[in-house]
């Protein structure tokens, strides 16, 4: 199985802020990676796909990157619609697996 | 619009199977893999597997030994079960569609179903 190492496991950051969140994968996995945002009560929603194109509708505070194993989401001047829990996913495994989850808390 | 709709029973006896369908309205069922994600309360979410139209499946090596999904194109429906079901599978299961492009993003969820494994 691929594994998939999320950090941080929670963040706190205020309205405004840039935050960076990053997933490493446990062997080469190209670009199949995928994030997602989830609220609580809600189901989880995608961002980012490919590990850098934009799911239309989302907006451009939010970017993907890659390099090698490691994959950073970013949202930069973040907005109170912004703190929920944030999980990768790896799709180029046999089997697919999410990231632990990090949840982005209002400071 | 596509729309996806999970449904089934509340809760389960411990030993007993799982069942769980996923409806879709609004889109086809072709020519997307069809995906189930689970989320035990207060946790991370887990993959459990998949299935293509034409009845091909992966899934999860924890779960394969106890788990099949199945898919009938012509009532646009994608089912689950899992047998021998103990507390730890207490979760809301999620259906998702996996688009087509390459890294199969899952872009359209159901709300969820809650099952509770309970005696």
């Amino acid at each position: 199985d691929i594994q998939m190492t999320q950090s941080p496991s929670s963040l706190s950051a205020s309205v405004g802020d840039r935050v960076t969140i990053t997933c490493r994968a446990s062997e080469t996995i190209y670009s199949h990676l995928n994030w997602y945002q989830q609220k609580p009560g809600e189901a989880p929603k995608l961002l980012i796909y490919a590990a850098s194109i934009l799911q239309r509708g989302v907006p451009s505070r939010f970017t993907g990157s890659e390099s090698g194993t490691d994959f950073t989401l970013a949202i930069s001047s973040l907005q109170p619609e912004d703190f929920a829990t944030y999980y990768c996913q790896q799709t180029y495994g046999a089997s697919y697996t999410f990231g632990q989850g990090t949840k982005l808390e209002i400071k | 619009q596509v729309q996806v709709q999970e449904s089934g029973p509340g809760v389960v006896k411990p030993s007993e199977t799982l069942s769980l369908t996923c409806t879709v309205s609004g889109g086809s069922i072709s020519p997307h893999y069809w995906n189930w994600i689970r989320q035990s309360p207060g946790k991370g979410l887990e993959w459990i597997g998949h299935v293509y139209k034409d009845g091909r499946a992966t899934y999860s090596p924890s779960l394969e030994s106890r788990l099949n999904i199945t898919v009938d194109t012509s009532k646009r429906q994608i089912s689950l079960k899992l047998t021998s079901v103990t507390a730890a599978d207490t979760a809301i299961y999620y259906c998702a569609r996996a688009d087509t492009y390459g890294s199969q993003p899952l872009d359209y969820w159901g709300q969820g179903a809650l099952v509770t494994v309970s005696s």
